[in-house]
């Protein structure tokens, strides 16, 4: 079954620091670009980053350029974001999601969320 | 680049159908097919219903279906059923920062 887990989330102080993770499973890792998308409570949906198959190319909205890192490690078959300078506006699910790769642009996987809350 | 324009809610009866509009820019709706939508049922995660506009993945519902004229993506839902109540997101491929920009999101009731 093709599956994927977020874990990390969690409680953070403003100013903080977070890993979240996402492991895959049921599908060849590495062929795929994946994503995070990520949800303010009662709010709507917010791409927040994309990473190629190979782990290459990196792509952020300007909002969140210099404070957020995608990263994948295609031999864990696992993605990675690390969230730096944590403020409260940054308090909300964390999805990932599979991404097709090559002029394609469908989150066709995603997995059940991670919550993350920016609070002191 | 702000998000894609949706109406905040829509509503019909069992058997019925209903449209879901999509409005953005020629720099992402009006310029590329990389239109798709999401259902998401409360405390769930998006699920993928339509992409490239008009196309469904393997296992959704024929009563699903896209269309998109110029800037303005359509949804719609024939035959509607209880378990269609849920909030639908259009996301767009677009030209600039961010990458990928989602609609408002619509909130359907089944009366």
């Amino acid at each position: 079954e093709v599956q994927l887990l977020e874990s990390g989330g969690g409680l953070v102080q403003p100013g903080g620091s977070l890993r979240l993770s996402c492991a895959a499973s049921g599908f060849t890792f590495g062929l795929y670009a994946m994503t995070w998308v990520r949800q303010a409570p009662g709010k709507g949906l917010e791409w927040v980053s994309a990473i190629s198959g190979s782990g290459d190319y990196t792509y952020y909205p300007d909002s969140l350029k210099g404070r957020f890192t995608i990263s994948r490690d295609n031999s864990k078959n696992t993605l990675y974001l690390q969230m730096n300078s944590l403020r409260a506006d940054d308090t909300a699910e964390y999805y990932c999601a599979r991404k097709c790769t090559t002029s394609c642009h469908r989150f066709d996987i995603w997995g059940q969320g991670t919550m993350v809350t920016v609070s002191s | 680049q702000s998000a894609l324009t949706q109406p905040a809610s829509v509503s019909g009866s069992p058997g019925q159908s209903i449209t879901i509009s999509c409005t953005g820019t020629s720099s992402d709706i009006g310029y590329y097919n990389y239109v798709s939508w999401y259902q998401q049922h409360p405390g769930k995660a998006p699920k993928l219903l339509i992409y490239d506009v008009s196309n469904r993945p393997s296992g959704v519902s024929n009563r699903f279906s896209g269309s998109k004229s110029g800037n303005t993506a359509s949804l719609t839902i024939s035959g509607l059923q209880a378990e269609d109540e849920a909030d639908y997101y259009c996301k767009s491929y677009a030209n600039g920062s961010p990458l990928y920009v989602f609609g408002s999101g619509t909130k359907v009731t089944v009366l």
